[in-house]
């Protein structure tokens, strides 16, 4: 079955730090550029990070740069978010989601969602 | 940076009926570059349209977009059930590649 897998996410204070994960099944997870968007509580979506096929092309959106590091394991089909100095404006649900290209290089169109892991910030 | 806003807040509309959701760019979305996404309560959203007018795999033709330039449109043909949910656009041609804020689309 296809499918995106999220975990990680959790309650901690502002400017701790957090590892979310995403186990990838069912498609060549190579062949695919990732990403990560986020969705704060009743609010709508927010594109947070992304990455190439390969893992050689990493981009962030302005919220996230020099906070959030997005990594890719080929070999076991995951991908991760490692965030750093979080905020409270950083609480939200955040999705993994493939992207539609098959070129590697993303096409910023995301076909495949997982069902999310929420992240709350807060003292 | 590109702003997307979408119309209406909230449709409110029968089983049946035909809808029309909008959504305006501030600026000229690079080649059409403008896709939609479904989500319904307490799930991920789903990819309906992208290239402004291309429907996603999957997607039932009831659903078609057009459009160009700064005005785009998702037309859903004859509502079913299932279509109740938020609709967002997403202009993804130029960084940032900004979501707009939702269109809401309810039973009447």
């Amino acid at each position: 079955e296809v499918q995106l897998l999220e975990s990680g996410g959790g309650l901690l204070q502002p400017g701790g730090s957090l590892r979310l994960s995403c186990a990838a099944s069912g498609f060549t997870f190579s062949s695919f550029p990732m990403n990560w968007v986020r969705q704060a509580p009743g609010k709508g979506l927010e594109w947070v990070s992304g990455i190439s096929g390969s893992g050689g092309s990493t981009y962030y959106a302005d919220s996230v740069k020099g906070r959030f590091t997005i990594a890719r394991d080929n070999s076991k089909n995951m991908l991760y978010l490692q965030m750093n100095s979080l905020r409270a404006e950083d609480t939200a649900v955040y999705y993994c989601a493939k992207d539609r290209s098959t070129t590697g290089w993303p096409y910023w169109n995301f076909d495949l969602w997982g069902r999310g892991t929420l992240v709350t910030v807060s003292s | 940076e590109i702003v997307l806003t979408q119309s209406p807040g909230t449709l409110s509309l029968s089983p049946g009926e035909r809808a029309t959701l909008s959504c305006r760019a501030t600026q000229s979305v690079t080649s059409n570059y403008l896709a939609w996404y479904q989500q319904k309560l307490g799930q991920a959203p789903r990819l309906l349209i992208y290239g402004a007018s291309i429907r996603a795999t999957g997607i039932p033709d009831r659903f078609s977009g057009s459009g160009s330039g700064t005005d785009f449109t998702l037309t859903i043909s004859r509502l079913e059930p299932e279509d109740f949910a938020v609709y967002y656009c997403h202009q993804y041609g130029t960084s940032p590649r900004n979501f707009g804020q939702g269109t809401r689309l309810e039973i009447k």
